[in-house]
This record gives structure tokens, sequence and C-alpha cells, in this order.
């Protein structure tokens, strides 16, 4: 089946725009995560969704970023005002559960070069 | 979460057992032993979980020791398509059962030569 696809998959914008990355989850997963992950690092958290409902938002760096997941399928992370820091790759990964041990399906990621 | 060191690199011959060593000496009870491994310009793929137990799936095997405080990640036959970044991670189940975040560290680069 297929899995979690991300559009776009690569995304370049200049500093000051703002720009929205799309997340679409492997179908009737409940649970959907957010990570940005810089050069030569591990991916680190940026916000949790269960369904509609965003749990966890600890892991987004400022108020210029923002997440969305409103008919609890398809998300949308959108980053105003972009800024150079903000060049990263962005992997959303979502699991079936929301409880146990399901593993998380990343997808492949929307890098992101801010000009 | 525990914290995890693994080693920043390895290297393995096609054909041999690649075994990759992690450390979570601060591990909790209550606290799962995770693999994922992240393919270059692709996202992290799921490998294989445990809590003390040895598992064993088709992609690889989990050895943890008896005191739970290091980890063996086993790839039995490497090839190189198992070229890729490894990390280990511990992940706690949170109260209520909630599917939570993963906390990646820098993992082992591992390159599987011809």
């Amino acid at each position: 089946g297929a899995g979690v696809s991300q559009s776009p998959r690569y995304k370049v914008a200049k500093r000051g725009q703002d720009v929205a990355l799309r997340c679409d989850p492997i179908s009737g997963h409940v649970s959907l995560f957010w990570y940005q992950q810089a050069l030569g690092q591990g991916p680190e958290f940026l916000t949790y969704f269960q369904n509609e409902a965003q749990l966890d938002k600890s892991g987004l760096p400022s108020d210029r970023f923002f997440a969305e997941r409103p008919e609890g399928s398809v998300s949308t992370l959108k980053i105003q005002r972009t800024q150079q820091e903000d060049s990263a790759v962005y992997l959303c990964a979502s699991s079936w559960g929301q409880g146990g041990h399901q593993p998380q399906h990343f997808g492949d990621g929307t890098r992101l070069s801010i000009l | 979460d525990a914290k995890t060191t693994q080693p920043p690199s390895m290297d393995c011959a096609e054909g041999r057992a690649a075994n990759l060593p992690c450390n979570h000496s601060t591990i909790s009870g209550n606290e799962y032993v995770y693999w994922y491994r992240q393919i270059h310009s692709q996202g992290p793929q799921y490998i294989i979980h445990g809590l003390k137990n040895n598992e064993t799936n088709e992609m690889a095997s989990l050895i943890i020791t008896e005191d739970r405080k290091s980890s063996t990640l086993i790839l039995p036959h490497a090839t190189l398509r198992d070229t890729a970044v490894y990390y280990c991670i511990v992940r706690r189940q949170n109260s209520g059962g909630s599917n939570y975040k993963l906390t990646f560290g820098k993992g082992t680069l591992l390159t599987v030569n011809p």
C-alpha cells in the first residue's frame, strides 16, 4: 500500500516568505508527527497530532511555525516569515494507533532551503 | 527518555554480519529500545524494538543485555543497500498509552563495502 507522502519534495524560498508543507499519512493512521532534520543531525520532534487534535507542540521552535490537521488525515506545516535557520528537511511520520508501540512510518521529507 | 551512545561510524564487508552497539546505561524499567535506520535522502525506517528479551524479525536481530544497559543490532548478512545511519532510541510508554515522539541522536553511519 501507499506510504506516507510529502510534498513538495524540495522547496526554495526567499527569506521572509511563507511556506506550506503537506503530509499525506497512511490511510487510517491516527497519530501524525512532524520532525525537523538539520544537516548531519538526527530528526528532532516538532509536533504531534492524534486525529485532528494537536496534543503536543512543544518542539515548534517559534510562533512562526504552525501545524494543522483539520480533518484528522492530511496535515500541513506552515512556516511564516521564513529565516535562513529554517533550512532543513521536514519529515512527517504516522502510526496507526494511539497507544502501544506501533512503529512510526516516515515520508521522505521536504527539503526546505531559505535563500 | 534515557540517553543513548553509539559509535559515529562503522564499516562492514558485504555478506558479513554487521553488529551495531548501543549503550543506554540510564534506561529505566518501562523503557523500550528501538532501532531505526535512514538511508541517504530517505526518511527513517523502523527496524525492530524490544524491552528485555532478544527479538528477531525479517530485517534484523536485537540483543539486549541482561542488565538492559546496552544492546546490539545484528544484520546477519549485510548488503550494500544496508549502508545507512542507524539510530538507537530509548522510549518510554507514556502513561495512558499515548503513542509518542522519538528522540533521535546522531546514530551510527554503517558503510557496507563490496
